[in-house]
């Protein structure tokens, strides 16, 4: 399997409910990253997950917490959503040199 | 905190011209660099990676430049075609995350 793939591709949340958003990495990547990306800016760092254990964070609340699995895949989970949570959300692999980015999941909180 | 701005943040050119996207970082200790093209609502596709210790690669129409010392990159895309209307980031990789520009977008008129 090559890429990277990101589920759902669209979603829309009410303020204060939770939402995981799934990711399936390269494969042979076991490193994997989530970025937060607000229109019209660049991404911002959330988390970075290596062999299933987070080795990296940005400065995101803990109600921004995630899980990766061995069969390369990986989960980004938000509680307790709030309005400025509205973003894409860019799920990215890499084998220790570039990375490889997914498609995204444009969440809107409402 | 490394810092990563782009100049210009947008640009309109007529088919055919060469194309110069400059990227500048505040913190010279990386690992590599990155250019990315991204389209409206999309997630990133990656163009170019340089290593630290490179001075340039090139791909095609793309070559981009790294100087590490300066703190600067510059993308040039040469005989530029509609289809290269896009958002271009750059993003700097130090010991575990990305950190991106806010993108130049490009437009290409035919």
């Amino acid at each position: 399997e090559t890429g990277v793939t990101q589920s759902p591709t669209h979603l829309i949340k009410t303020r204060g409910q939770q939402v995981t958003l799934r990711c399936s990495s390269q494969s042979g990547h076991n490193t994997v990253s989530w970025y937060q990306q607000a229109l019209g800016q660049g991404p911002q760092f959330i988390f970075q997950y290596y062999r299933e254990e987070e080795n990296g964070r940005g400065n995101f609340p803990p109600r921004f917490s995630g899980l990766q699995f061995p069969n390369y895949s990986s989960e980004l989970n938000v509680n307790a959503l709030e309005l400025d949570d509205s973003a894409l959300y860019l799920c990215a692999s890499s084998a220790g040199g570039g990375y490889t980015f997914g498609s995204g999941t444009r969440l809107t909180v409402v | 905190k490394q810092e990563v701005t782009q100049i210009p943040a947008a640009l309109s050119v007529p088919e055919g011209e060469n194309l110069v996207l400059n990227c500048s970082f505040t913190d010279s200790a990386i690992y590599n660099l990155q250019w990315f093209r991204q389209d409206p609502g999309k997630g990133l596709t990656s163009l170019l990676l340089i290593q630290s210790s490179q001075r340039e690669q090139t791909s095609g129409r793309l070559n981009a430049s790294l100087d590490k010392s300066s703190g600067r990159s510059t993308l040039y895309i040469a005989a530029s075609q509609p289809g290269d209307s896009a958002t271009y980031l750059c993003a700097v990789r130090d010991d575990y995350k990305l950190s991106f520009g806010a993108g130049t977008t490009v437009t290409v008129r035919a």
